[in-house]
């Protein structure tokens, strides 16, 4: 079975571009979770969805973040305009209807901001 | 608030070695509690879990005992190879708060042969 997948694995961008994250969850899946891990903050929930719906979107950091799920299979997390500040991994993780505690993770993206 | 407190890092055994990485949590209302492992590069993967009081979650020769009367959900293991060498993350989830995972900060295990 494939597991989460995330693209890019690694990106490289200049302050003040765009930037997008993709994800797509484990089929059948129907909870999906984003995080950024940095040294400083460990992990931290960004946004999770249920049934494509954005449930808590509290640990958004600000407006120039905005996460999206136009169906069950895939999603994607924006930054517009990017920071240095945002450079970072950002994982997506999902979960099934049957067991919502055991989330599976996806490889991350590793984004530097130059 | 939910709030989870484990060892600060790095841990450094050499093989063979027995592991213990202490884990504490705060909840409102009655947690799950998972440990996670990240290897290097890599995402999380879910190492064990226990859901209600004195469960003993298990995997992979790791084992960690659900303690409610300490709030406690250590992590063990008899004898840990180099391959185990790793982030650790101990974390809770709530059901009332809509299964979110709350993160400890992780305790990084170097293994030396």
């Amino acid at each position: 079975d494939a597991g989460v997948i995330q693209s890019p694995r690694h990106e490289v961008t200049e302050m003040g571009q765009e930037v997008t994250l993709r994800c797509k969850p484990i089929s059948g899946h129907n909870s999906l979770f984003w995080y950024r891990q940095t040294m400083m903050r460990g992990l931290e929930l960004l946004i999770y969805f249920n049934n494509n719906v954005p449930i808590d979107d509290s640990g958004m950091p600000e407006d120039r973040f905005s996460a999206k799920m136009p169906n069950a299979s895939f999603s994607t997390l924006k930054i517009q305009p990017s920071e240095p500040r945002d450079s970072a991994v950002y994982f997506c993780a999902s979960s099934a209807g049957g067991d919502q505690e055991t989330q599976y993770f996806g490889p991350g993206t590793r984004l530097l901001v130059l | 608030g939910n709030s989870v407190t484990q060892m600060e890092g790095p841990v450094t055994l050499s093989e063979e070695a027995f592991l213990t990485i202490n884990c504490t949590y705060t909840a409102t209302g009655y947690p799950s509690l998972f440990w996670y492992v990240q290897y290097p590069g890599e995402g999380l993967q879910l190492l064990l879990k226990a859901t209600k009081a004195d469960d003993k979650g298990s995997n992979k020769g790791f084992e960690a005992t659900y303690r409610k009367e300490t709030t406690s959900f250590h992590l063990e293991k008899g004898s840990v190879q180099v391959s185990d060498s790793a982030v650790y993350f101990c974390a809770l989830s709530v059901r009332e708060y809509g299964n979110k995972l709350v993160f400890g900060a992780g305790t990084i295990l170097r293994v030396k042969s």
